[in-house]
C-alpha cells in the first residue's frame, strides 16, 4: 500500500519569502513518481512539479523545486519568492506501479497563506 | 476544449435521489479518472478508464456508484439512492496515456440533504 503524509495542516509565509511544504511517503514499489498539486479556492487541481524515483536531480519548475531525499522518503516542495497568488491548498501525491501505475494517492494537504 | 470540463458545478440532492455527474476530458486524452474529495481531505481514487474500458473500479465505495464512458470521451458518474456520506467534491481528471500527468477539472460539489 502507498501512503502520503503531510504533517502541516497550515503554513504562513510573508510575500517574497521562501517556504517549504513537507511530504513524506511510504511505498514498497521499486519505481514510483511524486507529484505536487495546488488547489485554489476555485477547486481545480493544478499540476506543479513531478519527480521520478530514479531521477538523479531534484526537479525544478520556475519558482517551484522539489527537495527529494529518497533514503528519508521525503519529497518536500520549496516555493521561492512567494506571491499572494500562491495562497491555496497544496497536495503531495504518489503514483506507483501497483494497480497498473495509474492511481494517484494523495496526502491530506497543507493550506498555505501568503501575507503582505 | 482547453481543459477538463465538469458539470454541474454544484448539485444539491435529497437523500435517496439519483444523481449524474458529467466529465468532458481534454480532447484526445485516452485515460480518465474519477476522484472523491471529502471536506478537508485529499482526493481519493474512485475509478479509471482507458478509452471506453473501465480498467479499475476498486475505489467505488458501494454498488450505488456507477461510472461509464461509452464512446471513450465523455464520462458520467452516477450515484443511486444518495446518502449524506456521499456529500463531497467529485473530481475528474484525464491524461494522454499511462504515466502522464493528470489534468483535473474544477469538480462537482455534491451536497446530499
Amino acid at each position: 500500500a502507498q501512503k502520503i503524509t503531510q504533517t502541516q495542516p497550515g503554513m504562513f509565509v510573508q510575500e517574497k519569502e521562501a517556504v517549504t511544504l513537507d511530504c513524506t511517503y511510504d511505498t514498497s514499489d521499486p519505481s514510483y513518481g511524486l507529484f505536487w498539486y495546488k488547489q485554489p479556492s476555485s477547486g481545480e487541481m493544478i499540476f506543479l512539479i513531478y519527480q521520478g524515483s530514479y531521477d538523479q536531480q531534484n526537479a525544478t519548475e520556475g519558482r517551484y523545486s522539489l527537495n527529494f531525499q529518497k533514503a528519508r522518503k521525503s519529497a518536500n516542495l520549496v516555493i521561492s519568492a512567494s506571491q499572494l497568488g500562491d495562497s491555496a491548498m497544496y497536495f503531495c501525491a504518489m503514483r506507483g506501479i501497483t494497480g497498473g501505475g495509474n492511481k494517484l494517492t494523495f496526502g491530506t494537504g497543507t493550506q498555505l497563506k501568503v501575507e503582505l | 476544449g482547453a481543459g477538463v470540463s465538469q458539470s454541474p458545478r454544484y448539485k444539491v440532492a435529497k437523500r435517496g435521489q439519483d444523481v449524474a455527474l458529467r466529465c468532458d476530458p481534454i480532447s484526445g486524452h485516452v485515460s480518465l479518472f474519477w476522484y472523491q474529495q471529502a471536506l478537508g481531505q485529499g482526493p481519493e481514487f474512485l475509478t479509471y478508464f482507458q478509452n471506453e474500458a473501465q480498467l479499475d473500479k476498486s475505489g467505488l465505495p458501494s454498488d450505488r456508484f456507477f461510472a461509464e464512458r461509452p464512446e471513450g470521451s465523455v464520462s458520467t458518474l452516477k450515484i443511486q439512492r444518495t446518502q449524506q456520506e456521499d456529500s463531497a467534491v467529485y473530481l475528474c481528471a484525464s491524461t494522454r496515456g499511462q504515466g502522464e500527468k493528470l489534468f483535473f477539472g474544477s469538480g462537482t460539489q455534491l451536497s446530499v440533504l
